[in-house]
């Protein structure tokens, strides 16, 4: 079965400074590769997705980007934070049908 | 486009008693549905889904939902609440393209009293 790692587990940013969060999967081959943010008191929000290497579909327009150089690696980066961009962010991976989440990372953002 | 609404941000039950978790969509074709729960700074666990298959589907922990076309709802039940049940649960429709991306509810905190 699949295993997502996420790192770090926490951060804590200056506003302006960049940002760079990975995500590695184990145990499955050319997955879908998703990232979340989860806003204090709020839902999921898609933020990017990849069907394969260096293939980025972003879901919606912010001061996030993401990569994907190797099959199971997966980046989000940002040049500035910014206070919005504090949260929970998720990655996963999608097999059978099913989403497989990571035990995310806690970004805060002063 | 897939839209997914969960009525009641919290729902509160005494340890024992039955949970109903509200889940409704709207989505122009067959969907693919998932009930997720987090626990507190934790990923979510996938508990069901539903994938055109058996309309009543039974999940872990004691977990089941029935998917009920005709009033677009797929809400989450359990005969006797734990106190382990205690978390936040997410319904999904997702995308049947090769994109297989989830859309989610706004979520329901779960709280059980002892």
């Amino acid at each position: 079965s699949q295993t997502i790692h996420q790192w770090p587990a926490t951060l804590v940013q200056p506003v302006g400074s960049p940002l760079s969060l990975e995500c590695t999967v184990e145990g499955t081959s050319n997955p879908n590769l998703y990232w979340y943010r989860q806003a204090a008191g709020r839902g999921l929000q898609l933020l990017f997705y990849s069907v394969g290497i260096g293939q980025i579909s972003s879901e919606v327009p912010q001061n996030l980007s993401a990569s994907r150089p190797q099959d199971r690696q997966f980046i989000l980066s940002s040049k500035k934070l910014l206070l919005s961009d504090s949260g929970f962010y998720l990655c996963a991976c999608n097999r059978y049908n099913e989403q497989f989440f990571g035990p995310g990372t806690r970004l805060t953002v002063l | 486009a897939q839209s997914v609404t969960q009525l009641g941000s919290h729902v509160s039950v005494s340890e024992g008693a039955l949970v109903l978790l509200r889940c409704n969509y709207s989505s122009s074709v067959p969907p693919y549905l998932f009930w997720y729960v987090q626990y507190p700074n934790q990923g979510l666990q996938l508990l069901l889904k539903y994938t055109s298959a058996a309309t009543l589907v039974k999940g872990i922990n004691g977990f089941e939902a029935e998917f009920k076309k005709s009033e677009t709802s797929f809400h989450l039940t359990k005969p006797s609440a734990h106190m382990s049940d205690a978390a936040e649960y997410f319904c999904a429709v997702s995308d049947q393209d090769s994109s297989y991306k989830l859309i989610f509810g706004s979520g329901t905190r779960l709280l059980v009293r002892p």
